[in-house]
């Protein structure tokens, strides 16, 4: 079973701070990747996709790929309150077929 | 506007019926997908097409059906034998295998 691992958190970070979000994934033929970000209630929205490894910024927000530590980051350059949300990390598996999804990190930007 | 409408957005299933779920999307994709949420949870992928008058079980397909007559439609029926059938439930659609998902609003489904 292919798997993807997130820290449930809560991470709580101070507003204008960095928050980090971190990701594991276990099938190392993985090409493709994505963080998403889910309100409460509220459906998925993509923020970043990341197929190469190294930096891929967008805002205030930069994806870390490392496909040899099996590794994906997310970066949130001064954190606002809206920012607050689950952070889901999203794997395609390698027949490309479908999308393996964490369990989520909850962030919590306090003003 | 293009997208992937579900519908309805809340509903309600008495015990031993059988309930479907709607999805439609305007893209034009030709992937399509359904993941149940529960608290807490990630997405779990229950069934998915590649193509019309295809789909494939995911992860946890048991007490699920779903069909893929036209391109744009892809219901699910949630039927009797889910026994626990409360939860999230999500419809997402992809163009080409590296693009992301773009997912629908949801319905959400519980017990009477």
């Amino acid at each position: 079973q292919k798997e993807v691992e997130q820290n449930s958190g809560p991470l709580s970070v101070p507003e204008g701070a960095i928050a980090s979000l971190n990701c594991t994934y276990s099938d190392r033929g993985s090409q493709s990747f994505f963080w998403y970000r889910q309100y409460s209630g509220k459906s998925p929205e993509l923020i970043m996709s990341i197929y190469s490894n190294g930096d891929k910024e967008d805002g205030r927000f930069t994806a870390q790929l490392n496909k040899a530590s099996q590794y994906v980051s997310l970066l949130i350059r001064d954190s606002q309150p809206s920012d607050s949300a689950t952070y889901l990390c999203a794997v395609r598996n390698q027949a490309g077929t479908a999308l393996i999804f964490g369990k989520g990190t909850t962030l919590s930007v306090s003003s | 506007d293009g997208g992937i409408t579900q519908s309805p957005k809340y509903l309600f299933r008495k015990e031993g019926q059988n309930v479907t779920l709607s999805c439609e999307q305007n893209l034009n994709h030709d992937a399509m997908y359904w993941y149940r949420q529960d608290p807490g949870q990630g997405l779990r992928l229950i069934y998915y097409s590649q193509i019309v008058n295809d789909f494939q079980k995911g992860d946890i397909a048991e007490g699920y059906s779903v069909s893929r007559e036209k391109k744009e439609s892809f219901p699910l029926t949630v039927t009797s034998a889910q026994k626990n059938p409360t939860a999230f439930y999500l419809c997402a659609s992809i163009q080409g295998t590296n693009q992301p998902q773009h997912f629908g609003d949801g319905t959400r489904l519980s017990i009477l």
